[in-house]
């Protein structure tokens, strides 16, 4: 079906290190994928997108990786920091017979960043 | 520029009332979505508005519904309320509807509705 998934609901690492946090899609449709971080009590917020037509984009000590081969994305963070610890979300742009039918989001991996 | 704004913050009622949560959307963002997080369903999509059309919806039942105004401010109504509609209800604003290629959406800070 069109899902997006996550590996891992969570992730610990400790503060400095590099995190990676995983998602599999499995709708090949898909053109547009998006990170959001949600802290609790908040809202999801943006952190980068990448299309289709790329494979990586890099933002502010965050690098998104896609690999449409094996319908595979990827976020890295680096250095990270206590302000990090949040629950990650991936997301792609669905798509059904009558055009794009919103966002499908994963579940989520709470990265925890120990001292 | 101001975010997505979302009022109220929190609500409690009882089964079988009704609830009309509000959505101002970015300046100059006419696209307004909005999704549904629970626990175990995670967040899902309900309804999308754009120029005061519902363009698409989510698998929900007929009590949700929604309507956009001619300043792109949303609403979205649930009727009959069941314990399982407990859960967040965000809102999303983009300057295009999804799949336009200029659809980045960006998310209010949520109504937490808890129906008892």
């Amino acid at each position: 079906g069109e899902s997006v998934g996550l590996h891992l609901p969570t992730l610990s690492v400790q503060e400095g290190d590099n995190s990676i946090i995983n998602c599999a899609y499995s709708n090949s449709a898909s053109d547009y994928f998006i990170w959001y971080k949600q802290e609790s009590g908040k809202g999801p917020q943006f952190i980068i997108d990448i299309r289709s037509n790329m494979d990586k984009r890099q933002g502010q000590r965050v690098t998104v990786l896609l690999n449409k081969t094996v319908k595979h994305l990827s976020l890295q963070i680096a250095a990270t920091q206590p302000g990090d610890s949040a629950v990650y979300f991936c997301a792609e742009n669905s798509y059904s017979g009558g055009g794009a039918d919103g966002l499908t989001f994963g579940k989520g991996t709470h990265l925890i960043i120990q001292p | 520029k101001a975010g997505v704004t979302q009022t109220p913050r929190y609500l409690i009622k009882t089964r079988g009332q009704q609830v009309t949560l509000s959505c101002s959307p970015i300046s100059g963002h006419r696209s307004v979505s909005w999704y549904q997080q629970t626990p175990g369903q995670g967040l899902q999509f309900l309804f999308e508005y754009f120029s005061e059309t519902q363009r698409n919806k989510g698998n929900f039942p007929g009590r949700f519904s929604g309507r956009q105004f001619s300043n792109s401010r949303s609403e979205m109504n649930v009727s009959t309320l069941e314990l399982g509609d407990s859960a967040l209800y965000l809102c999303a604003s983009s300057l295009f509807p999804s799949g336009s290629g200029t659809d980045t959406q960006y998310f209010g800070p949520g109504t937490r509705l808890t129906v008892l």
